[in-house]
């Protein structure tokens, strides 16, 4: 069973520009979730998307960006990229969304900016 | 204000040295507690998912347990290949509220 697949592994990005990154979630997942980590401020919540709808967003700026598409692949973007977005950004998914469940994460897109 | 804190940040063991890692909690509504193990580079491995005070998980080396404010991650004999980040999350609804983890060195 192929696990949650995240692309590029790695990024680097030059300060102002935007920058899209790709999940594909287990087979079957319908939820996809992002979290950015930092060694500072550890895993914090991006957004949650459930069949192509946001359900759940925390407090980043909207300079961040997320859709889902029908095959439950998700995209997440970074427009204006700062320095400060330098980051391990983290994709989960689980069958239903429900955090109680738990979710499966993928190895991560580690994005640097310069 | 919904929190979860880890400690210590960092621990380093000796091969064999048993040890506990402790994750506490303010998040309301508490759906779960779980444990995962992150390696440099790569995305959390899940280890346990504990649902209600009381309740005691094993696997291998590593024992967790759950009171209503806190998470303890028992480490016993621990062995060099256990060297990882080991992150506590708590669930409320569709969301993880992480800690920010504790680095183990375990030196042989």
């Amino acid at each position: 069973k192929a696990g949650v697949t995240q692309t590029p592994r790695y990024l680097i990005k030059t300060r102002g520009q935007q920058v899209t990154l790709s999940c594909s979630p287990i087979s079957g997942h319908r939820s996809v979730s992002w979290y950015q980590q930092t060694p500072g401020q550890g895993l914090q919540f991006l957004f949650e998307y459930f069949s192509e709808t946001q359900r759940n967003k925390g407090n980043f700026p909207g300079r961040f960006s997320g859709r889902q598409f029908s095959n439950s692949r998700s995209e997440m973007n970074v427009s204006t990229l700062e320095l400060g977005d330098s980051a391990l950004y983290l994709c989960a998914s689980s069958l239903t969304g429900q955090a109680f469940y738990g979710y499966t994460f993928g190895s991560g897109t580690r994005l640097t900016v310069v | 204000e919904d929190q979860v804190t880890q400690s210590p940040e960092a621990l380093r063991l000796q091969e064999g040295e048993s040890s506990s890692l402790n994750c506490s909690y303010t998040v309301s509504g508490l759906r779960g507690l779980f444990w995962y193990r992150q390696d440099p580079g790569k995305g959390p491995e899940f280890l346990f998912t504990l649902y209600s005070a009381g309740e005691e998980k094993e696997k291998e080396r590593l024992k967790a347990t759950l009171t209503k404010k806190e998470s303890f991650l028992h480490i016993t004999a621990p062995k060099p290949e256990d060297s990882a980040t080991y992150l506590c999350a708590v669930a409320r609804g569709n969301q993880f509220y992480f800690g920010t983890g504790t680095s183990l060195t375990v030196i042989p």
